[in-house]
């Protein structure tokens, strides 16, 4: 399937800083989902994104929708040690099958 | 909630054995998938099925296939187990698309399989 490319593969933070992953297409994206995956568990569903320029929060997580919808990102405010994991990017677009970024793994050093 | 259940956490199996992995749904989805993860590579696509008796092949479905006999059950089989295939393999459903897009694929916990 054709690709999402993530970056960065690995984020190392104390506690407390920001957090950043973006998730970048060569083509233009219908939508746009968005995982976490705690260690030694499974991805879990946390959003979607639609619209061109979107942007939704959840608590002191933000997800934005690029304006041309070639890319997307997930902004952390504050890290907590809760926020470990891996965090998935996904596109669906023109179909129902999502084919998977690489994801970023976000290690909290408390 | 929508509930996926795979039937092993941990399998460890011969190379050359048939392994059957299964996965059951509990909410009448249409859309079923299989996945392997690997450190580095993420989720790569292995078959899918989009309704029973129906399949289609994913990414990587060499040594792979899959069978869907039951709306709920989607099983996937390694003919001729090898180390390669040594991985963790994720199975997910969703509604059909539309729907899907609002609520996202659901993932059992996974089965890690070993093959030595």
């Amino acid at each position: 399937g054709q690709q999402v490319m993530q970056i960065p593969q690995y984020q190392h933070v104390q506690e407390g800083e920001d957090f950043t992953t973006y998730c970048n297409s060569s083509t233009t994206l219908s939508n746009i989902q968005w995982y976490k995956q705690r260690p030694g568990g499974h991805p879990v569903f946390l959003i979607q994104l639609v619209k061109s320029g979107e942007v939704k929060k959840q608590k002191r997580l933000t997800f934005q929708f690029g304006e041309a919808k070639k890319n997307s990102s997930l902004h952390i405010t504050a890290t907590q040690t809760t926020d470990v994991g891996t965090y998935f990017c996904a596109r669906s677009g023109g179909s129902y099958i999502p084919t998977f970024g690489r994801g970023t793994s976000l290690i909290v050093h408390p | 909630d929508v509930k996926v259940t795979q039937s092993s956490r941990y399998l460890v199996k011969r190379t050359g054995e048939k392994v059957f992995l299964e996965c059951v749904q509990d909410m009448d989805h249409e859309n079923m998938f299989w996945y392997r993860q690997d450190p580095g590579l993420g989720l790569r696509l292995i078959y899918f099925s989009y309704d029973v008796k129906m399949k289609e092949k994913g990414d990587i479905p060499e040594g792979y296939s899959v069978s869907r006999e039951k709306k709920e059950r989607f099983s996937l089989i390694l003919e001729s187990a090898s180390t390669n295939q040594t991985s963790m393999y994720l199975c997910a459903s969703s509604l059909s698309y539309g729907t899907a897009q609002l609520y996202g694929y659901t993932f059992g916990s996974g089965t890690r399989l070993t093959v030595v």
